[in-house]
């Protein structure tokens, strides 16, 4: 079974605090995602990437950067958190492809930002 | 414009019942579809997923793919308390996933 991990559940930061969320996965996926959840807009894809070293802007990107240095971790970075990133963060992975593979979640990590 | 569609909800159905969810896509070249499960406060978990016009069958569930009218519909056959969740419709256009927001569906013992 694929197996992503993400660092924390729960997670409470203050303004302007520089916040960082890990995500690792077991299964050697070369896609990695980063998403943000929010009652009435579904999931918003904030960054992905589909190698070490590189990265791809998704729909919502400002506020936030990523890293990825070893496949297997994706990491996300709040460089100054702000109260309109309290939200559930998701982070996901797929293997790449001509067919697209499906995209396996992690637990989650709900930011509260204060 | 959203790329994918969801009636949000809530649906309703009674135990034992068939539950019909549904999803509209915008982009024609989209080429895969997958139907996700997330119970409140998890994470999404794939249930089905389709490539190829038509149905596909997974125990209780049936994934129905129709590209010529761009909707993808996700049935529960013999509903089940323990499917009530809210249900995210996904499609692949491009090297992109779009979600839908989802649909909420309640089973009624």
């Amino acid at each position: 079974d694929v197996k992503v991990t993400q660092s924390s559940r729960y997670l409470v930061k203050r303004t302007g605090e520089k916040v960082f969320l890990e995500c690792v996965q077991d299964m050697d996926h070369e896609n990695m995602f980063w998403y943000r959840q929010d009652p009435g807009l579904g999931l918003r894809l904030i960054y992905f990437s589909y190698d070490v070293k590189m990265k791809e802007k998704g729909d919502i990107p400002e506020g936030y950067s990523v890293s990825r240095e070893k496949k297997e971790r994706f990491s996300l970075i709040l460089e100054s958190a702000s109260t309109n990133q309290t939200s559930m963060y998701l982070c996901a992975s797929s293997l790449s492809g001509y067919w697209t593979y499906e995209q396996y979640f992690g637990p989650g990590t709900r930011l509260t930002v204060t | 414009q959203k790329e994918v569609e969801q009636n949000s909800g809530p649906l309703s159905v009674p135990e034992g019942a068939i539950a019909s969810l549904n999803c509209t896509y915008s982009d024609r070249g989209s080429q895969s579809f997958f139907w996700y499960r997330q119970y409140s406060g998890k994470s999404p978990e794939l249930i089905m997923f389709i490539y190829s016009n038509g149905d596909k069958e997974d125990g209780r569930f049936t994934a129905q793919l129709n590209k010529a009218s761009q909707y993808v519909s996700l049935l529960i056959r013999d509903s089940q308390p323990s499917d009530s969740a809210t249900y995210l419709c996904a499609v692949m256009a491009g090297n992109q996933f779009y979600f839908g927001t989802g649909t909420s569906l309640t089973v009624i013992p």
